[in-house]
């Protein structure tokens, strides 16, 4: 079935460096690809999205492209802050669902 | 606006007994989800409702869990018995329709099994 991989964390940064977090998938057709974020003690939220080839989802300073030729969505900020830290998940979904499908998820933890 | 509402937030119970936990959705979502998040995964969807209907439970163990949405708005999860591979985090999402809407989570019941 459709599933995604992205990178182990924790990755652990100093504030204001560049932040990359790989992520991959697998679908048989043409799957919706997500961001969400999961800051300590509250819920999943949606982060961004690309709903096709070539979309760049943005949102707070984050960026993340949909890249069908390489099945990659990774997800870049250009400076990181401490309140970045966070537990960052990619997912997909099937064509315009918008039901995620998560991968394990990615812990950032961000020292000033 | 309020967002999805959850309870209880812990819980803390025996292998083989029962636990169930509530789930207010964000006024006027028709699409209710619950999903299970064990410790060093992604969530993972259990079961979603359109209103009082479920269209998706193919991923819910149904010998021991059971969910339902009777007046299409507010959703029970139950699990009995409860084995210690049930702890996890079970979170509760809702959106305006299941197509082409963001879905919204709530904070999430963390139940564990000992």
């Amino acid at each position: 079935g459709d599933s995604v991989t992205q990178m182990e964390g924790p990755v652990t940064l100093s504030e204001e460096a560049f932040l990359t977090i790989n992520c991959t998938y697998t679908a048989t057709g043409y799957p919706s690809l997500f961001w969400y974020v999961q800051y300590p003690g509250e819920g999943l939220q949606l982060l961004l999205k690309a709903t096709k080839a070539d979309d760049k989802g943005s949102n707070k300073g984050f960026e993340a492209t949909y890249r069908k030729e390489t099945t990659s969505f990774h997800l870049e900020k250009g400076s990181v802050q401490v309140s970045d830290s966070a537990v960052y998940f990619c997912a997909l979904s099937e064509g315009g669902s918008y039901i995620p499908t998560f991968g394990r998820g990615t812990s950032l933890i961000v020292h000033p | 606006e309020a967002g999805v509402a959850q309870s209880p937030r812990y819980k803390i119970i025996e292998k083989r007994q029962s636990v169930a936990f509530w789930c207010n959705p964000i006024s006027g979502h028709a699409t209710l989800y619950w999903y299970q998040q064990i410790l060093g995964q992604g969530p993972k969807l259990l079961i979603q409702f359109q209103n009082n209907g479920v269209v998706d439970d193919s991923q819910l163990p149904k010998d021991r869990f059971s969910a339902e949405r009777l007046k299409g708005v507010d959703s029970t999860l139950k699990i009995q018995p409860a084995k210690l591979e049930d702890s996890a985090v079970y979170l509760c999402a809702s959106s305006f329709g299941d197509r082409g809407n963001t879905i919204y989570f709530g904070e999430g019941s963390w139940l564990t099994v000992v």
